[in-house]
């Protein structure tokens, strides 16, 4: 148990719409990164926020948004979804907005399908 | 920019010694990973070694790494059947992003 949790677990949507998916860091955590894990691929990040500030991000379009709350619980939302957003998300968090990232917390993912 | 490199799958009898190697091209890279991924289950670290280390030993877990060659490998000993799982090489530089391979899928024969 990494004391990360992400909801929901799984989630299906169709394309055009949008979704918001959510995260809560381990206790104290004040860093939480997004990865995209498609199909047989390794994740890949999204981008990065450090005390509710993007802090770094990844080669994904501006729909893909985020935001982090003061109790460091976080969301990321994907407007106008594509078939190819269907992947498992996978949010991190960690204690320094910098460092090692053997810090990072891996939850277990939110699997989202797109029809 | 960085690029992690593994193959795809590694068969392995129980008892065995299982190896799985990854090469990355950013020589600037200055932590190596290695990641475990069980179904339905997130990303667990099982080791990572900073750019100037040649090896690292844990328990049953070795990583070798050539820097010259940019080539990374970890050495699972005496695998047993817990240990079939998607195994990701990962490497970054100080305080950026991680770029992961796509993984080595794991799976032990009896």
């Amino acid at each position: 148990e990494t004391g990360v949790t992400q909801s929901p677990t799984h989630l299906i949507k169709t394309r055009g719409q949008q979704v918001t998916l959510r995260c809560s860091s381990q206790s104290g955590h004040n860093t939480v990164s997004w990865y995209q894990q498609a199909l047989g691929q390794g994740p890949q990040f999204i981008f990065q926020y450090y005390r509710e500030e993007e802090n770094g991000r990844g080669n994904f379009p501006p729909r893909f948004s985020g935001l982090q709350f003061p109790n460091y619980s976080s969301e990321l939302n994907v407007n106008a979804l594509e078939l190819d957003d269907s992947a498992l998300y996978l949010c991190a968090s960690s204690l320094e907005g910098r460092g090692p990232s053997e810090k990072l917390f891996f939850g277990s993912g939110t699997q989202l399908s797109v029809l | 920019g960085e690029d992690v490199e593994q193959s795809l799958f590694l068969s392995v009898r129980e008892g065995d010694s299982s190896v799985i190697n990854c090469t990355y091209t950013d020589s600037s890279s200055t932590y190596l990973y290695w990641y475990k991924q069980e179904p339905g289950a997130g990303l667990q670290l099982l080791t990572y070694i900073f750019s100037n280390m040649d090896m690292k030993q844990d328990q049953r877990l070795t990583v070798l790494l050539n820097k010259k060659d940019k080539h990374l490998s970890l050495r699972i000993a005496d695998t047993q059947t817990g240990d079939s799982a998607i195994y990701f090489c990962a490497a970054s530089r100080e305080g950026d992003k991680i770029i992961f391979g796509k993984g080595t899928r794991l799976h032990i024969l009896p």
